[in-house]
């Protein structure tokens, strides 16, 4: 069965310091991969996603960059954070083809920026 | 473009009484409609999905959702909440790709959290 782990749980870092969020699928070959962030009352903003190795697609512009360095590894990074990167970082994946399938979601990273 | 709203917040309900929360869509061709679930501090999980056919979706832990064309809506329901339910749901539309192509991204509403009286 597929599985997906996202690392850190939870994160405190300076203003300034930086990022480095990871997420690995199991059980499945060249998925959709997606980064969302979660803020306060502002329900779920796609920020990257990925559909190959090296294939990175923006959705907004920000102080966040994305990478895909293997088939099935996500990095969600920033060279400097910012307080207003705060929330709750959720990968998710997605089975490849063509049409929209299931989306199925990791634990989530919560990174705090003091 | 794409987009969905959940007019509702913050909903409480008393326990084993009935839900309803509202979903509205902003889509030009047939949606592809989804209900996720979040507890505190966890991930989404699903617990229903619209592709197409039958307008009344059943899904997990007694949860259903009517797709109305006409009201543009994917309105969730249960008939009989239990305390367990309290938690922040998320209706969401794909999105198909600027140019055409394979649909694969998920546009989520701003959620409804749900509280649970005893």
């Amino acid at each position: 069965s597929q599985t997906i782990h996202q690392w850190p749980a939870t994160l405190v870092q300076p203003v300034g310091s930086p990022l480095s969020l990871e997420c690995t699928v199991e059980g499945t070959s060249n998925p959709n991969l997606y980064w969302y962030r979660q803020a306060a009352g502002r329900g779920l903003q796609l920020l990257f996603y990925s559909v190959g190795i090296g294939q990175i697609s923006s959705e907004v512009p920000q102080n966040l960059s994305a990478s895909r360095p293997q088939d099935r590894q996500f990095i969600l990074s920033s060279k400097k954070l910012l307080l207003s990167d705060s929330g709750f970082y959720l990968c998710a994946w997605m089975a490849p083809g063509q049409g929209f399938q299931e989306l199925f979601f990791g634990e989530g990273s919560r990174l705090t920026v003091l | 473009a794409q987009s969905v709203t959940q007019p509702d917040i913050h909903i409480t309900v008393s326990e084993g009484a009935s839900l309803e929360l509202r979903c509205n869509y902003s889509y030009g061709a047939t949606p592809y409609l989804f209900w996720y679930v979040q507890s505190p501090g966890q991930g989404l999980q699903l617990l229903l999905k619209y592709f197409s056919g039958d307008t009344l979706v059943q899904g997990i832990k007694g949860f259903e959702a009517e797709f109305k064309r006409s009201q543009s809506s994917f309105n969730l329901r249960k008939p009989s909440v239990h305390w367990s339910d309290a938690a922040e749901y998320f209706c969401a539309v794909a999105r198909l790709p600027l140019g055409g192509g394979a649909t694969n991204k998920l546009i989520f509403g701003t959620g409804t959290l749900l509280a649970v009286q005893p």
